[in-house]
């Protein structure tokens, strides 16, 4: 039982580029989400997905489109990567509701250069 | 939409102190309040939750309450040991549109000295 895997673990890009990530549960679980972490900031919702094929917006979704063909798969793109993207991305999951608490992934460390 | 506001910052204590941070929300209908530690480095984990029909659980040296009136929460750890030392979050979780979007606070550093 794998939980939430992120890939990849690290990545630098240059400005203008475009880059996927992966998250990948193996728990069933209907919602999956990105999030991103900086420091002081905590973490900031970009967007989540309720089931297959259905997504929203979070706090901070610009510079940012998702896409969940198959419910145990959330994938996070950037189409033009900005230096305002640094970060480290969080994916994670849960069941629906009553809500339960996440079960987060090991994180991707992005830098934009 | 939900406000959640974390306190201290920062945290320092003696091993074998106790350590309590709270945290207070802005929305009456939240309604689920989970708490997440972070090692250095490493992913954010579940520790603990409580639920709003609760006022008060606990796990081992750890504790959450929970005044609904005063729409606050709080993690209690007792006899707090060096491996407690990392980043602790609160959330809370608001019903909207059938799905349950936790907001969370922005963080507790907690440094247990040895």
């Amino acid at each position: 039982n794998a939980g939430v895997t992120q890939t990849p673990k690290f990545r630098v890009l240059k400005t203008g580029q475009s880059m996927t990530l992966l998250c990948a549960q193996d728990m069933n679980h209907e919602y999956m989400y990105w999030y991103r972490q900086d420091p002081g900031m905590g973490l900031r919702l970009i967007h989540y997905s309720v089931g297959e094929g259905i997504t929203a917006k979070g706090e901070v979704p610009d510079g940012y489109n998702v896409s969940r063909l198959k419910k145990q798969n959330f994938l996070l793109g950037l189409e033009s990567a900005a230096p305002s993207q640094t970060s480290v991305y969080f994916c994670a999951s849960s069941y629906s509701v009553p809500p339960y608490g996440y079960t987060f992934g090991s994180g991707t460390r992005l830098t934009v250069v | 939409g939900e406000n959640v506001e974390q306190h201290p910052s920062t945290l320092s204590v003696q091993e074998g102190d106790s350590a309590v941070i709270k945290c207070t929300y802005s929305d009456s209908a939240s309604n689920y309040f989970p708490w997440y530690k972070q090692e250095l480095g490493k992913r954010p984990q579940l520790i603990i939750d409580i639920r709003s029909n609760v006022g008060e659980k606990k796990d081992q040296r750890i504790a959450v309450t929970l005044n609904k009136t005063a729409k606050h929460f709080s993690l209690h750890i007792t006899e707090t040991q060096p491996e407690d030392s990392a980043v602790y979050f609160c959330a809370a979780s608001t019903p909207g549109g059938g799905s349950y979007i936790p907001t969370f606070g922005r963080g507790t550093s907690l440094i247990v000295h040895p």
